[in-house]
Formats: structure tokens, sequence, C-alpha cells
């Protein structure tokens, strides 16, 4: 059980271009979910929280107007990157919790390259 | 808010061997701490946790301690095999948030 998917796993766009990500989780409900960007060799930065049927939180110095967060249903939550630069590129993670428990379990990560 | 380091960055240890990682966190309210492995290229996948009100779970060869007067908590993994080589994040949870640290690559050579 506890199973996170993301789609795509892997999207190479051209700078300037929106991209989405895709967070479901797959045999439970998740009230909250999280987006996380993971550079190589370093650890997991939390971006935002995403809630579901609210607007999602985000962390200090992670620009809102540029990631996109959208909480639909209890299974979904997806992540645009907008107007996408090369700096963006980066391996991007979702997590969901089984409430009521602090408990996060891990997509597979989607990893973006911007040309 | 949270500040967790870990430590070792690296760890190489001989197939059979234990391997130690040790994390710190600095918010005493921290009531949760998960461990997470990570392959390369995939999601952090949860291999153990631990919460505030117990000192230490175990689960065949995983262990891991929490003292929570010197705020600190470890991963213990013994007959380590090929398969455990990964990068090992410790995490501390303070208001439904994780802060990991910094990750131990974990080497096992046969």
């Amino acid at each position: 059980g506890a199973v996170v998917s993301q789609h795509p796993s892997r999207v190479i766009c051209k700078s300037g271009t929106s991209v989405k990500i895709e967070c479901r989780s797959l045999d439970f409900q998740a009230t909250t979910m999280f987006w996380y960007r993971q550079f190589p060799k370093k650890s997991l930065m939390l971006m935002a929280t995403s809630n579901e049927g609210s607007k999602a939180t985000y962390e200090q110095g992670v620009e809102k107007d540029k990631f996109l967060i959208n909480h639909a249903s209890l299974t979904l939550s997806t992540l645009t990157v907008t107007s996408a630069h090369p700096e963006d590129s980066s391996f991007y993670i979702c997590s969901a919790k089984i409430p009521p428990a602090d408990t996060q379990y891990f997509g597979p990560g989607t990893r973006l390259t911007v040309l | 808010g949270e500040n967790v380091e870990q430590h070792p960055s690296t760890l190489s240890v001989q197939e059979g061997d234990s391997a130690v990682i040790k994390c710190t966190y600095s918010d005493s309210a921290s009531n949760y701490f998960p461990w997470y492995k990570q392959e390369l290229g995939k999601g952090p996948q949860l291999i153990i946790d631990i919460r505030s009100n117990v000192g230490e779970k175990k689960d065949q060869r995983i262990a891991v301690t929490l003292n929570k007067t010197a705020k600190h908590f470890s991963l213990h993994i013994t007959e380590t095999q090929p398969e455990d080589s990964a990068v090992y994040f410790c995490a501390a949870s303070s208001w439904g948030k994780l802060q990991f640290g910094a990750g131990t690559q974990v080497v096992v050579t046969p």
C-alpha cells in the first residue's frame, strides 16, 4: 500500500515553455501532498505544501507564480513550472501523507531538463 | 525552524559489517523521525521511522535509536549487503513538515 506515482518520469523542454508534472496517490486519499526539489548529490528541499481544495503554502524563496500547484482532488496534485529556464532543471519529487499520520510516501520523481 | 545535521557524508563498509549513521536536530518540538533510502534516479523510500515517545525500534537488519534529551537519532544497519548501497536521509518532522539531513552515501563492498 501507500503508492505514489508521478508523471512524466522525464521531460525535456525548451526555455520559455511550461511543464506540468502530476502526482497521484494510487491506493489512498491524500489531503496533503508535498513538492520537493533535489539538485544532484544534494538533499531534498521542500518547495510547497499542497492541500486539497485550498491554496498551496509555499516555502520562503519559492516563487508561487513560477511554480503553480493545484490539488484538485484527494488523489491528484499537479506542479506546473511556468516559463521554464535552464536553472529550473532539477529532479522534482512529490510526497503524500495518509492522514492523520506524519508519514510521507514519495513518488519516483520527475527529471526536468530545460534547454 | 528545524535544522538537521547528518554524519558521515560517505560511509564505506565491507559486506557483513555494520553501518551507523547519526543525525542531530534542533527543534525540541519535533516528534517524528523517519529514515529514507534513495537509489540513483529514484524517489526516497521509507525504511524505518520512530516517534518521540519511543527510544528504539527495530525491523530485521535495521534499527533506529532516539535520544530526545540530546536531540539525536541514529540508524543502524547490521549484516550489510551490496543492495544496501544507496544514499540514506534522516529527517525530523516539525509542524507536519519534514526537514531532511544532507544525506549519507553508503557503499557496501563485497
